[in-house]
């Protein structure tokens, strides 16, 4: 079965600090990893996703993530924080023919101070 | 398109009672999917279906059941709710590139 563990719960950074949020997965199988942010009070939204092509995948708002198979992470990373980055970021996991089937981590709240 | 759609946005029910969430995709998709998100819990897989007419258990899927007719409609349904039930739902539908589109979510309390 698949897991995700996201360390640390809360994460603060001041304004155009590097951020950094870690995502660990366990899976027997290859993975597809995912990073989604939710706002408050809303949905979630996609910010990149890992399907075995590049290691190091780009997303939206500046955000990138790379995937580490030695490791088994896929951390989240930003150079320079924003303001209008602080939300609720989701890691996620998934295999091969398992596509509504996403194992979520716990959450990190991202709060960026001025 | 309208992408991922629920309703109701917010639901109150006593103990015992019954409901349905609805949730619908104008998409094609044929994965759908649905979570509850409760607080440092992140969201949790309660049933998912991988096509009309095929559905699956999640993570918790005690107290909730769900069907699938159609492509576009994946109801959840709730039989006699619990105060553990309290919660907000989301719906998400994804294709074959396996990302998730999610709903707008509703917010559900049992009393």
């Amino acid at each position: 079965a698949q897991s995700v563990t996201q360390l640390g719960s809360h994460v603060s950074v001041s304004e155009g600090a590097l951020v950094l949020l870690r995502c660990n997965y366990s899976s027997s199988v290859p993975p597809y990893l995912f990073w989604y942010v939710q706002y408050p009070n809303q949905g979630l939204q996609l910010l990149l996703k890992y399907t075995s092509a590049a290691t190091l995948v780009k997303g939206i708002n500046g955000f990138e993530a790379e995937f580490k198979k030695s490791e088994t992470s896929f951390h989240l990373t930003k150079p320079s924080a924003h303001m209008s980055d602080a939300a609720e970021y989701f890691c996620a996991v998934t295999i091969y023919n398992q596509g509504g089937k996403l194992i979520f981590g716990q959450g990190t709240e991202l709060s960026v101070k001025p | 398109n309208a992408g991922v759609t629920q309703t109701p946005k917010f639901q109150v029910l006593k103990t015992g009672q019954s409901m349905t969430l609805q949730c619908a995709q104008d998409m094609n998709h044929e994965y759908m999917s649905w979570y509850r998100q409760d607080p440092g819990m992140g969201l949790r897989l309660i049933h998912y279906s991988v096509g009309a007419g095929i559905t699956d258990q999640g993570e918790v899927p005690n107290g909730y059941n769900v069907s699938r007719s159609t492509t576009e409609d994946f109801p959840l349904r709730l039989l006699s709710a619990a105060p553990s039930q309290t919660s907000v739902y989301f719906c998400a539908s994804s294709s074959h590139t396996y990302e998730q589109y999610f709903g707008p979510g509703t917010r559900l309390t049992v009393t």
